[in-house]
């Protein structure tokens, strides 16, 4: 069965820097891109960028891509999002989902990370 | 780059059949096959419903169907059912790798 478990909930002032994980089993990071897309609070789906199977390929949505880095571990089945300079209207759920190659369908999600940006 | 454009909300009867629109763009919608719908209850994660314009996922119920016509793709359930109660939302391929998230739909089972 595929999971991809997320890392826990974090609390980040403005101005930090946050990484969030997100461990696949069972499939899938070998073949599959993943994508992250967050919620903020009471508000829809925003796509966030994504890094192909191997790791080589990355993007992201324009307004994110001065602070975004995307990497992955292939040894530990596991993808990083680090986002830097961290504003209080990035404060949403993050979440990790997979695609299989060029479905545009994200099959598999991640139970979402909480990233709470205050002073 | 706006998000994709869905009505706020759509209610409807159980058993009735109701369609929930998303309209984009050419650069978008309009030129790609990479639409995808999802279902997300409450405090979940989203859930595939939809891929590639009109496929479904195993295990989804074959009461979701989709279409596409020029820049506007639509999802039908058909048979509503108050499980069925949840937010919509449909996403694009936008070109060079990227996506696009619609605006997201309230389904309301009267």
């Amino acid at each position: 069965q595929v999971q991809l478990v997320q890392s826990g909930a974090e609390v980040k002032e403005p101005g930090a820097s946050l990484r969030v994980s997100c461990k696949a089993s069972g499939h899938t990071l070998s073949t599959h891109y993943i994508h992250w897309v967050r919620q903020a609070p009471g508000q829809g789906l925003e796509w966030v960028g994504l890094i192909s199977p191997g790791g080589h390929f990355t993007t992201s949505a324009q307004r994110l891509q001065d602070r975004l880095t995307l990497t992955r571990d292939t040894s530990t089945a596991t993808v990083y999002m680090e986002l830097s300079n961290l504003r209080s209207e990035d404060t949403a759920v993050y979440y990790c989902a997979s695609e299989p190659p060029a479905t545009g369908g994200f099959d598999y999600w991640g139970q979402g990370t909480l990233v709470t940006v205050s002073s | 780059q706006s998000a994709l454009t869905q009505p706020a909300s759509v209610s409807g009867s159980p058993g009735q059949s109701i369609t929930i629109s998303c309209t984009g763009t050419s650069s978008d919608v309009g030129s790609q096959n990479l639409v995808s719908w999802y279902q997300q209850h409450p405090g979940k994660a989203p859930k595939l419903i939809i891929y590639e314009v009109t496929k479904r996922p195993s295990g989804v119920s074959t009461r979701f169907s989709a279409s596409k016509s020029g820049n506007t793709a639509s999802l039908t359930i058909s048979g509503l059912q108050a499980e069925d109660e949840a937010d919509y939302y449909c996403c694009s391929n936008a070109g060079s790798s990227t996506y696009i998230f619609g605006t997201g739909t309230e389904v309301t089972v009267l």
